[in-house]
């Protein structure tokens, strides 16, 4: 089982400030990586996958970045909606796991 | 517009059965493979299972294995999920998603979830 680390567990950042996430890995992933974004009490959503391609739909202001073992979520300019927690996902090897989630406050 | 609505959760007593059931539209069924991933309260995303576009083949999360299980029928649009020998931490809302085509095992459609809480 390949075990994740996301960082930080709790951001809080205002509207249009510019803000990353990141998410480690025990091993080697490639670029088999995918983002997701949790509003409160509603399904994930798929923001990005293959570590830095925008789901088509997704705003243009979220971007991937990484390799390997090492992975970068960014917001350009945080808006409102934004609100919630992020997860990294990795689908290199079986079963695909998650990491533990960055709560955005805003 | 692709729309995958589950149902069937609910309260079950330790050692319970459920089956989970979900409803796909707007897209081509047997044309994906689909998954379950469920959340417990509070706590963050665990994949459960998964099954081939045709059924032919079905994978599952360890702690699940002998207890779940997971099946499809094409023709109804359907996915389901069995659940027997239920444990208290299998509490949690269980969500269907489909898995894109050519991308690898992500989510690309989730459905609103629904609750299972095992208790006594």
């Amino acid at each position: 089982v390949i075990w994740m680390t996301q960082s930080p567990s709790l951001l809080s950042a205002s509207p249009g400030d510019r803000v990353t996430i990141s998410c480690r890995m025990s091993q080697g992933i490639s670029n088999y990586l995918a983002w997701y974004h949790q509003k409160s009490g509603k399904a994930p959503e798929l923001l990005i996958y293959a570590a830095s391609t925008l789901q088509r739909g997704a705003p243009s202001r979220f971007s991937g970045r990484g390799f390997g073992t090492e992975f970068t979520l960014t917001i350009s300019r945080l808006q409102s909606e934004d609100t919630g927690t992020f997860y990294c996902q990795q689908y290199y090897s079986f079963p695909p796991t998650f990491g533990q989630g960055t709560k955005v406050e805003i | 517009e692709v729309q995958v609505v589950e149902s069937g959760g609910g309260l079950v007593q330790p050692g319970g059965s459920l089956r989970l059931s979900c409803a796909a539209s707007g897209f081509t069924f047997n044309n994906f493979w689909m998954s379950w991933v469920r959340q417990a309260p509070g706590k963050g995303l665990e994949w459960v299972a998964n099954i081939k576009k045709d059924g032919s083949e079905t994978y599952y999360v360890d702690s699940v294995k002998g207890r779940f299980t997971i099946s499809r029928d094409n023709a109804k649009n359907s996915l389901y999920l069995q659940m027997n020998s239920l444990r208290a931490e299998d509490t949690a809302v269980y969500y269907c998603a489909r898995e894109p085509a050519a991308v690898g095992m992500t989510f690309d459609y989730w459905g609103q979830g629904t609750l299972v809480t095992v208790s006594s």
